[in-house]
């Protein structure tokens, strides 16, 4: 049974602070890994995907990492701001009898102190 | 904004009453997924939907919930006899048919509170 464990579960930086959140999960054959944003009482936002087959994607301040043989990602955040507090969930993608399911962890709350 | 709607944003009902949650997609998206998430956890899978057709339900999917998708577009989450273990956010994705991504764009979800 796959199983998504994000660490740390909060964790609070001064602004301009680059900053590593941590996913990783027990099944490595997962067919992608997404990166959401969620902020308090909503829904998620899409930050990055990566496909099985790659090893890291890029957009603007953040990156993201895979490893999938280790069970590895990482979310790599440059100079954050204050705007960046929010929930960060990491959610694995594989198949399941009816076709596909994801898997989420349970979030890194980030506090960015201004 | 990711062009997934749900409404009503919040729901705030009395134990034993039953409830009704909507969510539209995005046009081109096939694939709809229904979650549910309490304080402090990730969203965990209730059901998924191609098309019309319910492919896969969780076992968090009790009998006192249905969900359904009548013609490929909208979908419903029913919830009868409610019980304050349903409190929850309530959220939907969907999914581009044609495309390998298969990213997930999120409804705003609905909360649901019961008294």
């Amino acid at each position: 049974k796959q199983e998504v464990t994000q660490i740390p579960a909060a964790l609070s930086v001064p602004e301009g602070e680059n900053l590593v959140l941590n996913c990783s999960f027990t099944d490595s054959a997962i067919y992608n890994l997404q990166w959401f944003r969620q902020d308090p009482g909503k829904g998620l936002t899409s930050l990055l995907l990566i496909q099985s087959s790659q090893r890291e994607q890029t957009s603007g301040r953040l990156n993201a990492s895979l490893d999938k043989s280790s069970g590895r990602s990482t979310l790599y955040i440059a100079a954050s701001q204050p705007g960046d507090s929010a929930t960060y969930l990491c959610a694995v993608r594989q198949g399941s009898t009816g076709g596909f399911k994801t898997i989420f962890g349970a979030g890194t709350r980030l506090f960015v102190k201004a | 904004d990711t062009g997934v709607s749900q409404d009503p944003r919040h729901k705030i009902t009395k134990r034993g009453q039953n409830v009704t949650f909507r969510c539209d997609p995005i046009s081109e998206h096939n694939r709809l997924y229904w979650y549910r998430q309490t304080l402090g956890q990730g969203p965990e899978f209730l059901t998924y939907f191609q098309n019309e057709a319910q492919l896969e339900k969780s076992r968090l999917l009790s009998d006192r919930f249905s969900a359904e998708r009548p013609k490929g577009s909208f979908s419903t989450l029913e919830i009868q006899r409610t019980e304050q273990g349903d409190s929850a956010m309530y959220l939907c994705a969907t999914v581009r048919g044609d495309t390998h991504s298969y990213e997930q764009y999120f409804g705003p979800g609905t909360r649901l509170t019961v008294t």
